[in-house]
């Protein structure tokens, strides 16, 4: 069971816009913590989509775009496209007495119909 | 450019341990805190600990403490993963990844397979 909760799958057709949603609690999103996104193809390195809750690093196409309000999260992607298909993890910091730990959701797998 | 190369796959027995490595190169590893992150098969991202190369300090998840090692060279800009006490349900994909602070792990390694079995 993950500390961020997302759907375990979302589709659309071309061109369309899809959301991906990842749900937290006070301890983690809800505390102000960053919120990061990342597009996983299998048997490859996760690459970094969204940092710092909605800011794309240089060479990620605006179609990506990142929101946060309150214990959640979201992940928006317009004018959908074949190769958009793949996993993608939120992945947050949640504070307990003992320190901070590194938290993912549980993974949503995108597929273009 | 900055690049973690990692070592290759493993194939181990239960109750061995596995060391993984991953060199850094294109910055300095004692920059920047490691993490360990895993994905078993048909499962989602896991994250195991970090180590702060230039202090060798550590942190693991709670899952993995006792189980797991985190250390580093810095002469060699290598940071190295060692799990214990391997389980069938130890196999998976192990990716080490660089944080930067307020980005999130903007560098990845390409993965290391360890199968136990």
């Amino acid at each position: 069971q993950s500390v961020l909760t997302q759907p375990p799958s979302v589709s659309g057709a071309p061109g369309q816009r899809v959301t991906i949603s990842c749900t937290g609690s006070d301890s983690n999103i809800g505390a102000g913590h960053d919120v990061h996104w990342y597009q996983h193809f299998p048997g490859t390195a996760p690459k970094l989509l969204i940092h710092g809750d909605t800011n794309r690093p240089s060479g990620v196409p605006d179609r990506f775009s990142g929101s946060k309000s309150g214990t959640s999260a979201s992940l928006a992607i317009t004018g959908l496209q074949a190769e958009d298909e793949a996993d993608y993890y939120c992945q947050s910091y949640d504070i307990s007495l003992s320190g901070s730990d590194v938290v993912f959701g549980g993974g949503t797998k995108l597929t273009v119909v | 450019q900055v690049q973690l190369a990692q070592s290759g796959a493993e194939v181990k027995k239960p109750g061995a341990s596995v060391k993984v490595s991953c060199k850094a190169s294109g910055y300095s590893l004692t920059d920047y805190y490691l993490h360990w992150v895993r994905q078993a098969p048909g499962q989602g991202l896991e994250w195991m600990g970090w180590i702060n190369p230039s202090s060798g300090g550590t942190r693991y998840a709670q899952k993995f403490k006792g189980r797991v090692t985190m250390t580093r060279d810095t002469s060699m800009n290598t940071a190295t993963m060692e799990l214990s006490g391997l389980r069938s349900n130890d196999t998976a994909m192990f990716f080490c990844a660089r944080k930067t602070a307020g980005r999130g792990f903007d560098y990845w390694g390409q993965g290391t397979l360890v199968i136990v079995s």
